[in-house]
């Protein structure tokens, strides 16, 4: 149980394009959705959490209009890179709370590989 | 504000050897702890947790950790190294005060033939 999708897991796109990342939780109801990024050989930083039905909260420095999330349903949550840019290149990770689970614990995707060229 | 260090970015063990990554966290309010393995291109796998319960948490794999309040750490140990155990090992920090993550640097774990 407990198991997060993303979709899709390595996408190459131009420069000056937009790219949207979907995010599943395919078994339980995700009350709370989080978006990591991840540079190569580094931790994860998170970039913003989502309640669905709201806006969601961005971490400081994280760009809010050029990271759009948007959390429409306890399952899924979406991520565009608007104009993206190579410096945006990176392994964006997302996470999941389930309604009534542990306190705390969240259910991580695959990630999706985003490469800008 | 909470904080996590994970001392060793690198650690390299011999197959059957103790593995032992050590993970010190910094935090206002009580806990809750996690280690997570990530495998090249992959996500996170919760090896264990411990959220205020039994300080001795066991976890997948034969993973085990201990939260030590007074030393303020969690380290992750298991006592015989196999070679699929080569990964990226994340400590993680989480309270109620703030409601997310705070994540260790992580330390890579080689497993030596």
């Amino acid at each position: 149980g407990a198991v997060v999708s993303q979709h899709p897991s390595w996408v190459i796109c131009k420069s000056g394009t937009s790219v949207k990342i979907e995010c599943r939780s395919l078994d339980f109801q995700a009350t709370t959705m989080f978006w990591y990024r991840q540079f190569p050989k580094q931790s994860l930083m998170l970039m913003a959490t989502s309640n669905e039905g709201s806006k969601a909260t961005y971490e400081q420095g994280v760009e809010k209009d050029k990271f759009l999330i948007n959390h429409a349903s306890l399952t899924l949550s979406t991520l565009t890179v608007t104009s993206a840019h190579p410096e945006d290149s990176s392994f964006y990770i997302c996470s999941a709370s389930a309604a009534g689970g542990t306190l705390g614990e969240q259910y991580f995707g695959p990630g999706t590989r985003l490469t800008v060229t | 504000a909470q904080s996590v260090t994970q001392l060793g970015s690198h650690v390299s063990v011999s197959e059957g050897a103790l593995v032992l990554l050590r993970c010190n966290y910094s935090s206002s309010v009580p806990p809750y702890l996690f280690w997570y393995v990530q495998y090249p291109n992959q996500g996170l796998q919760l090896l264990l947790k411990y959220t205020s319960a039994a300080t001795l948490v066991k976890g997948i794999n034969d993973f085990e950790a201990e939260f030590k309040k007074s030393e303020t750490s969690f380290h992750l140990t298991k006592p015989s190294a196999h070679m699929s155990d080569a990964a990226e090992y994340f400590c993680a920090v989480w309270t109620s005060g703030t409601y997310k993550y705070i994540f260790g640097t992580g330390t890579r774990l080689k497993v030596l033939a």
